[in-house]
């Protein structure tokens, strides 16, 4: 079974500022069944990134996802106050198939 | 624009069978995707339950296997889940969704389920 580590677990900072989060598998994923979402509280989560770095519709360009090996990251190039949230990373998996997330990073207002 | 919406009861008793379903709106259960149930105890991550096809083909998480059903009724547009056994480690907010390309596209808007006497 696949783990992905999200770092930080917890990212301080401040609008106008770059956010780089991190996601970690243990094993090699395809970058197709790589996936990033933002869930605010009391909200279901959003899909923001698939396929590793292409974003969904609707989500702003300020959003970008990239890959390097095993590691995956999301950058948020200027947050936006609406942009602190709790972000999760996800792969399918193809034996057995399914789905595993992230434990998630918290982006908080520094 | 797929909607999607959960029912079923807040409060079931432990060792109970936990039931819920999901109204699909805006879209048909026979499309060419898949549909999903997914969890999120109150304060943790999200962990992915299973998944059903439009011909009622599925796939479970390994951990919750022995414990979950997940069926399609096409005459009503809507799929359920049925977890059975339950503790109070399966109190979590409860979520349908469809699936996309190798993600979760549209999710509901989640139902809280208390496992409790």
């Amino acid at each position: 079974e696949i783990v992905l580590t999200q770092s930080p677990g917890t990212l301080s900072l401040s609008p106008g500022e770059r956010a780089t989060l991190s996601c970690r598998a243990s094993q090699s994923v395809s970058s197709r069944y790589l996936a990033w979402y933002q869930q605010k509280p009391g909200q279901a989560p959003r899909l923001l990134i698939y396929g590793a770095s292409s974003r969904a519709t609707g989500i702003p360009d300020r959003f970008s996802g990239s890959v390097s090996g095993t590691d995956f990251t999301l950058t948020i190039s200027r947050l936006e106050p609406e942009d602190f949230a709790v972000y999760y990373c996800q792969q399918y998996g193809s034996s057995p198939p399914g789905y595993t997330f992230g434990q998630g990073t918290k982006l908080e207002i520094k | 624009q797929v909607q999607l919406q959960e029912s079923g009861p807040g409060l079931v008793k432990p060792s109970g069978t936990l039931s819920l379903t999901c109204a699909v709106s805006g879209g048909s259960i026979s499309s060419n995707n898949w549909w999903s149930w997914v969890r999120q105890p109150p304060g943790k991550g999200l962990e992915w339950i299973g998944e059903i096809y439009r011909g009622g083909s599925t796939n479970y998480s390994p951990s919750l296997k022995s414990r979950v059903t997940i069926s399609v009724d096409k005459s009503k547009n809507e799929f359920s889940l049925k977890l059975s056994s339950v503790t109070a480690a399966d109190t979590a907010v409860y979520y349908c969704a469809r699936q996309g390309s190798y993600n979760v596209e549209y999710w509901g808007q989640g139902t809280l389920v208390i496992v409790s006497s």
